[in-house]
Parts: structure tokens; sequence; C-alpha cells
């Protein structure tokens, strides 16, 4: 993988759903990986530094884990709500910083 | 400490016309980036600065130009505007360690009529 690719593109869920989705990343000459939440007509906004092999990060209902070995990322919600409806964003840091074009996610009441 | 802002919030071009859009940061972080959003296509890499007097062309970089001003400051210009930049421009900031995140502006929305 010379880019980084998110998985799936959009996602639908119902409130109370749990969901997960991928990041995938070169394995090689890794630094970071970021994960952001971006909200409509606003910012993104950080949720997760990663920067070890195995690192899980939890903030609440969200957790992160990381793979650099095979380049993969999962970013997993609990029970959702209609307010973690955003696009979520990763971005992989070697040299360069890339995003990823984001998994859409809508959580309806 | 008001993080990274940029300016104008809004603005509107002919075609052919030029401007810069400003940011700054107070953060004294070493990177500076400069993204625009489309959509289906989430951020894409216009140009950084990876430290003060220095830059780089990122994923999109034909229509722009940069200035790294100093280590607060790096400004993006569109030399002679064209529809296709018609965007929400995002300016980000970053230190630079491994274990910090990138922060971004608020955002810049561009309309090239």
């Amino acid at each position: 993988i010379l880019n980084v690719e998110q998985s799936p593109q959009s996602l639908h869920v119902q409130e109370g759903d749990s969901t997960n989705f991928t990041c995938s990343f070169p394995s090689s000459n890794f630094y970071a990986l970021h994960w952001y939440r971006w909200e409509t007509a606003k910012s993104p906004e950080a949720l997760f530094v990663m920067t070890l092999n195995g690192d899980e990060k939890k903030k609440g209902r969200i957790s992160a884990t990381l793979n650099t070995k095979e380049g993969y990322s999962y970013l997993y919600i609990k029970g959702s709500q209609p307010e973690d409806s955003a696009t979520y964003l990763c971005a992989f840091i070697d040299n360069d910083m890339r995003f990823g074009a984001g998994t859409r996610l809508t959580v309806k009441p | 400490n008001a993080g990274v802002t940029q300016t104008p919030k809004f603005q509107v071009l002919k075609t052919g016309q030029s401007m810069t859009l400003q940011c700054a940061q107070d953060m004294n972080h070493n990177s500076m980036y400069w993204y625009r959003q489309d959509p289906g296509m989430g951020l894409r890499l216009i140009y950084y600065s990876a430290s003060e007097g220095t830059t780089d062309k990122g994923e999109v970089p034909n229509g722009y130009n940069v200035s790294r001003l100093n280590k607060r400051e790096f400004s993006l210009r569109l030399e002679s505007a064209a529809p296709s930049q018609t965007s929400v421009y995002f300016c980000a900031s970053w230190p630079r360690h491994r274990g910090n995140e990138q922060f971004f502006g608020p955002g810049t929305r561009l309309t090239v009529l």
C-alpha cells in the first residue's frame, strides 16, 4: 500500500449499534498515525495519536488499535449516538503527513 | 492562545483574479500545512512547510504558491483563480513531535465564478 486508504467510504448505522472502520497505510518507515473527527462545517479535531505497534487508545465510547507491522489501524465506536455522525479521518506520518479520504458515518436515531 | 487562525473566512473571486489566504499559529509549531477539502476526497495537501524557511509541494500544488513568512505565518496565494479552485481551504500546524496531533484553522470557503 503506497497511499492511505480508509474503508468503508461511508456507513449508515442505527443508534445503539457498534461499528468499526479501517485505515490502511504503508508498513514501512512508520512514525505516527493520527485519527481525526471532522464534523460538517467545522475543522478536523484530533481523537488519537498513535505511535507504537500494538497501541490501544480509548476516549469514552471510541477506541482505536494500531498494527504497524501489517499497516492498519481500526477505529471502534460502541453504542453509536447521532452526535457521532461525522467523517473520521486517519493520517499516516512518515516523512510527510498523508490523510485518507475518510469514512463518513451517519447514525440514525 | 488563539491556536490556528485563517483569514478571510469567505471569499468570492472571478476567474483570473488573484488572492492570498493568510494563516497564523501562536503555538510555536515547526510545521505548517495547506489543505483543500473536496467532496468525497477528504483533505488533499497543497503545500507544506516542514520548518521555517522551507516549503514543499504536496499532492495538488498546481495553481498555488506559498510563503512561510516566519515561524508563525504561512500564506497561500492563487495567482489566477480558476473555477476548479472552488473549495474549502484549511491551514494546519504541527509541532513535528511524534506524540502530538495537528491543529487546524477554521477554514476559508472560496468560490471562483
